[in-house]
């Protein structure tokens, strides 16, 4: 168990719905990352929050969107969504680096969402 | 740009053989980080290693082995009398030292061991 809980663990939806992942860090961890994997793109990161900011982005379609709240969770919106956003998301958080070496990150279970 | 290649997709041995995985990295910075991944059928992605450019001592741990050398940009994963349980699929990634500290992930090796 990696301590970053994700919800749900499986999502189905219809083309053009929008839907919500949740993600919740490891306890003390201020970074949030969201990657998806399919199977044609393989995991691409998507976005980064640091502290309840966006810290860095990859690449996240414009119907894509995410937050991070002051208790540190992560949601990451899905919207309009298409039959390609089929995939399985994850979310991941590192411990702080107070010297500016990069920590590993720890990985969440992930939502598998399908779009039929 | 950076790029992460593991030009293995697939690979099967038999229970108690040795593996090694291959990785090759390209970066232009002079600070980077690398890490293995292993997926498990069960799809959650679990953290092995992190090693940093500067530190090219290569580290055991148990059956896993990593060899690192920036001679070559490779970072390679030996499993040593490998199990069932070793099945998976197992990610090289790439973090660079300036700007965000996401992971450039490689495509995956698929290791499937045969009891």
């Amino acid at each position: 168990d990696s301590g970053v809980t994700q919800t749900p663990k499986h999502l189905i939806t219809a083309t053009g719905q929008r839907v919500t992942l949740r993600c919740s860090p490891r306890s003390g961890d201020l970074s949030v990352y969201w990657y998806q994997q399919s199977l044609d793109q393989g995991l691409q990161f998507l976005i980064q929050y640091y502290n309840g900011e966006e810290r860095a982005k990859g690449n996240i379609l414009e119907r894509f969107s995410a937050q991070q709240f002051p208790d540190l969770h992560s949601e990451l919106n899905l919207s309009s969504l298409e039959l390609g956003d089929s995939a399985l998301y994850f979310c991941a958080s590192s411990a702080n680096s107070r010297t500016g070496l990069v920590n590993e990150q720890f990985f969440g279970p992930g939502t598998r969402l399908t779009v039929l | 740009a950076q790029k992460v290649t593991q030009a293995q997709t697939e690979i099967s041995v038999v229970e108690k053989e040795d593996v090694t995985l291959d990785c090759v990295y390209e970066t232009r910075d002079t600070t980077y980080y690398l890490f293995w991944y292993k997926q498990p059928p069960s799809g959650e992605l679990v953290f092995l290693i992190r090693r940093n450019s500067f530190d090219e001592q290569n580290e055991i741990s148990g059956r896993y082995s990593w060899n690192f050398q920036k001679s070559t940009s490779s970072f390679n994963f030996t499993i040593t009398a490998s199990q069932v349980v070793d099945s998976a699929v197992y990610f090289c990634a790439l973090s660079e030292g300036t700007g965000a500290n996401n992971l450039f992930f490689g495509t995956g090796t698929r290791l499937t061991v045969i009891p």
